[in-house]
């Protein structure tokens, strides 16, 4: 069935230290692939998304990979700030529908 | 530049009542979907809408019910409401081209079900 996992669940990094995030879906025809950051209380916030046509995408200090063949993609945060920290999921589009599944987040925790 | 809103921002309801989500997408977006958010958890979809027609619909009950206004605002029903209906309904606004389309979250509405 359709299915998004997403590790860690957690994650602690000291400031300045990267992070990473990793999502796997099962329909490998799904062909978009968005991340959303949540801090608590608002509304999740598209932060980087990419297609699949393309491996890897980059906007400053973030950035995610695409791997079609393993059916894997990761989100890459460098330079870790305090404001970083928040609750991070992926999704991957539903093919020959028109919703997104998501996974369960990851609560990302930035140490000063 | 508005971005997506929703209403009201916090609702209390009791076991068996009916609630009204109320939704209105960025201007020029023609396509909201409504997805349910539990404590701890990611969005579940709900609904998709699209030139005030039903383009999808995930695994919820029929209690659960949406409506598209010519305006592109939208409705989302629950009636009888359970316990475990009580979440954070998010909707989220989309040109609604395809299915590849970036979707853009509003606030959402608190629902606390009693």
């Amino acid at each position: 069935g359709e299915n998004v996992e997403q590790h860690p669940s957690t994650l602690s990094v000291q400031e300045g230290d990267s992070a990473v995030i990793k999502c796997t879906y099962s329909d490998s025809a799904s062909n978009y692939f968005p991340w959303y950051k949540q801090e608590l209380g608002k509304r999740p916030q598209l932060i980087i998304d990419i297609r699949s046509n393309v491996g890897e995408k980059k906007d400053q200090r973030i950035a995610v990979t695409l791997n079609k063949t393993a059916k894997h993609f990761s989100l890459h945060i460098t330079e870790t700030q305090p404001e970083d920290s928040a609750v991070y999921f992926c999704a991957a589009s539903l093919p020959g529908t028109y919703k997104y599944i998501f996974g369960t987040g990851t609560r990302l925790k930035v140490l000063a | 530049d508005a971005g997506v809103t929703q209403s009201p921002t916090h609702l209390i309801k009791t076991r068996g009542q009916h609630v009204t989500l109320r939704c209105s997408p960025i201007s020029g977006h023609k396509s909201v979907s409504w997805y349910q958010q539990v404590l701890g958890q990611g969005p579940q979809f709900i609904f998709q809408y699209y030139e005030k027609e039903e383009r999808g619909r995930g695994n919820f009950p029929d209690r659960f019910s949406a409506r598209q206004f010519p305006n592109y605002s939208s409705e989302l029903n629950v009636n009888a409401l359970l316990l475990g209906d009580s979440a954070l309904y998010l909707c989220a606004s989309s040109r609604g081209q395809g299915v590849t389309d970036t979707q853009y979250f509003g606030p959402g509405t608190r629902l606390t079900v009693l």
